[in-house]
């Protein structure tokens, strides 16, 4: 049974055009994360939200945003995407804090901008 | 300097070798060490913790030593389907569940 899960799985934009990218959980746990992946790199993570708490990473760019309506759902809003912001989109959840709380990663989002 | 550092790879050995991936973390306050497997085009899944005695999980073992801030993990036996890219990972102590990733070491297992 599928735990976390992002949609769309595969997503093309043009260069500038608003994109949102959804993720949503069964786990019911509290902190939910994106993270932006490029090939051969390690994930970086953009933010996070701690129940209904926004955090934003200090190198994270204005033209990523995020919305967590509820528990279950996360998404990702990219603005006005470059042809740098092409890459696996991943979304994680754990519960609240804790040494060894581990994350759960949806599948991801390919995100190709053209 | 990469807060995470992992030797890329690839590492290329034969079934039933013995592989072993080394990693080195930067900031002292790293409380918590993680491998976390990634196959090709796929999500990171935790394959084990790293705890400070050392620990083992059937064919992988893990291994921390906090005076040298470096991490280990062994794999014996290789089989063909630990092909993946392996992935360090530390928490910061202190506030939310945030993991710092490398950028991960790729294993190629082949008969």
């Amino acid at each position: 049974d599928a735990m976390v899960i992002q949609n769309p799985r595969y997503q093309v934009t043009q260069f500038g055009k608003p994109v949102t990218l959804s993720c949503s959980q069964t786990l019911n746990h509290n902190v939910m994360y994106w993270y932006q992946q490029k090939s051969s790199q390690a994930p970086k993570l953009l933010f996070h939200y701690y129940d209904k708490d926004f955090n934003n990473e200090a190198d994270t760019p204005d033209n990523f945003q995020s919305r967590r309506p509820n528990t279950s759902f996360c998404f990702l809003d990219i603005r006005s995407p470059g042809l740098g912001d092409a890459a696996m989109y991943l979304c994680a959840t754990s519960r609240k804090t804790g040494d060894l709380n581990e994350q759960f990663f949806g599948p991801g989002t390919r995100l190709t901008v053209l | 300097r990469k807060e995470v550092e992992q030797d890329p790879g690839p590492f290329n050995v034969p079934e039933g070798a013995t592989v072993a991936f080394n990693c080195t973390y930067s900031n002292s306050a790293s409380q918590s060490f993680f491998w976390y497997r990634q196959d090709c085009r796929k999500e990171p899944k935790l394959l084990m913790s790293v705890y400070s005695s050392g620990n083992e999980d059937g064919r992988f073992t893990a291994q921390l030593n906090r005076a040298s801030q470096y991490i280990s993990l062994l794999i014996r036996d290789s089989k063909l389907s630990d092909s993946a890219t392996y992935l360090c990972v530390v928490k910061i102590s202190g506030g939310y569940n945030k993991l710092i990733f490398g950028a991960g070491t790729r294993l190629a297992v082949h008969p």
